[in-house]
C-alpha cells in the first residue's frame, strides 16, 4: 500500500459522536486525499491537501473537515457522525497534483456509525 | 455532467477464460484514464493508464484499450487466475479550472471460479 496507513482500520459509534480518522504516509508525498466508497457508487472525494495547512473541499465535504499539520499526517474529522457517513474511507496519496500521476491508496477504514 | 460508467456490474468466469469489462465516459475535457484494481478489503492499485494517443496499453495478462472518439475503453483479462477475482475500477481524469478532476467509476465486480 505504498507506504500508507491508516487507522483504525474499523471503527463502530454512534449517531453524534466524533470520529477522527488518521492518514500517515511514508513518501514524503504533497498531495493527500479522502475518500468515502459506498455500494453502487465510486470513490467520492471527500476533501484534499496540496500541502501543509493547504486543503480543499471535494465532492461531497459536508459534515466532514480535514486537517493536516505534518507533511506526512492528514486527519478526517466527522464532528457529529450521522449514519449516512456510514461507509468505507480510503486516504490516497500522490507526488503530483491531481490527474497527473497514479494515486496511491490506503487500506481504508471501515466505519459504522449507529 | 461528467459521469463513467461500467459494465457489468459483476461478472463470473471459469479460471482460465478470458474476460473483457466495459468502461464508457462523458467527462470532457479528456486528460487520461486509468484501471485500478481493488481486492477485497484493500485499497486500489493501478493498472495501467492511457493518455489521448494511446488506444492499447499492456500490463501483464491485462490489456486497456481506449477509443478516445466514442469515449470507450475496455480491460481485457486473458487466461483468468484465482487472484484476479477483485474490483475493477476505470477512472477518468478530466481538466477542469487548473487542475485535473478524476471521475470514478462504480467498478465491475469480477469473480473467478476453479
Amino acid at each position: 500500500d505504498a507506504g500508507i496507513t491508516q487507522s483504525p482500520r474499523h471503527k463502530v459509534t454512534e449517531t453524534g459522536t466524533p470520529v477522527t480518522l488518521r492518514c500517515h504516509q511514508t513518501e514524503n508525498h504533497r498531495y493527500m486525499y479522502w475518500y468515502r466508497q459506498d455500494p453502487g457508487h465510486g470513490l467520492r472525494l471527500i476533501h484534499y491537501s496540496y500541502g501543509v495547512k493547504d486543503t480543499d473541499k471535494g465532492e461531497v465535504s459536508d459534515g466532514y473537515s480535514v486537517s493536516r499539520s505534518k507533511t506526512e499526517d492528514f486527519l478526517l474529522t466527522l464532528e457529529s457522525a450521522t449514519s449516512s457517513q456510514t461507509s468505507v474511507y480510503f486516504c490516497a496519496i500522490s507526488e503530483f497534483p491531481p490527474g497527473q500521476e497514479t494515486q496511491y491508496f490506503g487500506p481504508g477504514t471501515r466505519l459504522l456509525v449507529l | 455532467k461528467n459521469q463513467v460508467e461500467q459494465s457489468p456490474q459483476s461478472l463470473i468466469i471459469l479460471e482460465g477464460k478470458n474476460c473483457t469489462l466495459q468502461c464508457n465516459y462523458t467527462v470532457s475535457p479528456f486528460s487520461n484514464l486509468r484501471w485500478y484494481k481493488q481486492d477485497t478489503g484493500r485499497g486500489p492499485v493501478s493498472l495501467t493508464i492511457m493518455t489521448f494517443s494511446e488506444n492499447t496499453k499492456s500490463n501483464g495478462r491485462y490489456t486497456a484499450t481506449l477509443d478516445a472518439d466514442t469515449k470507450q475503453s475496455s480491460l481485457h483479462i486473458t487466461a483468468s487466475q484465482l487472484s484476479d477475482s477483485a474490483s475493477y475500477i476505470c477512472v477518468v481524469s478530466g481538466g477542469f479550472g487548473g487542475y485535473n478532476k478524476l471521475i470514478f467509476g462504480a467498478g465491475t465486480r469480477l469473480a473467478v471460479h476453479p
